[in-house]
């Protein structure tokens, strides 16, 4: 079973407008840590934001904030005031529990396309 | 500071062949860990080396294998290619397998295609 889901394949915004890209996960682990990613067309991942289950606060980082709803196992990454080199792919991952060996399990990614 | 680095960065390879990819960590990192990531997907996980042993494997057959060096540098090794392993093969390496916060560092890829 897929455990992070991204529904949405592709994303527009214009530029300087707030972006919100869903994620779901699905988990049987009380402990587990969510990330963002952002994957330019060079390939390289790069880590954007981090939210561990047991924080009581939403994740932020400059312009990006992780909206977490614990009880709807959803993690959605919010991208205020879009800036053209914020279009890329976007991935949300997951680390599961205490001996999960520190593996990532991404979800399929949403494209976004910041327009002018 | 050098991030990840990877090599090639492009490399085409017949069915049936044998290929090595490599990976240097950012410096000061112990674990390296290999993700393959298909056309339109996401990254897959294939395994985490540590102190030169692997300590984690995802779903993927025996004909993926690694090592990790001495210098904490990495090699992945892939036997017997099918034209389903082209992909972005992705390296992530981090300081130690710490907690649930660890951040991975990703090199930008080797892009193998098998014809």
């Amino acid at each position: 079973a897929q455990k992070i889901t991204q529904t949405q394949p592709g994303m527009f915004v214009q530029e300087k407008e707030a972006v919100t890209l869903d994620c779901t996960y699905d988990t049987s682990d009380q402990s587990y840590g969510l990330f963002w990613y952002k994957q330019p067309s060079s390939g390289e991942m790069i880590f954007l934001i981090y939210q561990g289950s047991y924080d009581e606060q939403n994740a932020t980082e400059g312009r990006y904030s992780l909206n977490f709803q614990k009880a709807r196992k959803s993690a959605n990454l919010v991208i205020s005031a879009s800036q053209l080199g914020d279009s890329a792919m976007y991935f949300c991952a997951m680390r599961e529990g205490v001996d999960s060996g520190y593996a990532l399990n991404f979800g399929k990614g949403t494209s976004l396309l910041v327009t002018p | 500071d050098a991030g990840v680095t990877q090599s090639p960065t492009h490399l085409i390879k017949t069915r049936g062949q044998q290929v090595t990819l490599r990976c240097s960590p950012k410096s000061g990192h112990d674990t390296v860990s290999w993700y393959q990531q298909a056309l339109g997907q996401g990254p897959q996980f294939i395994f985490q080396y540590y102190e030169e042993e692997e300590r984690q494997r995802g779903n993927f057959p025996d004909r993926f294998s690694g090592h990790q060096f001495p210098n904490y540098s990495s090699e992945l090794n892939v036997n017997a290619l099918l034209l389903g392993d082209s992909a972005l093969y992705l390296c992530a390496s981090s300081l130690i397998p710490g907690g649930m916060n660890t951040e991975a560092f990703f090199g930008q890829g080797t892009r193998l295609t098998v014809v």
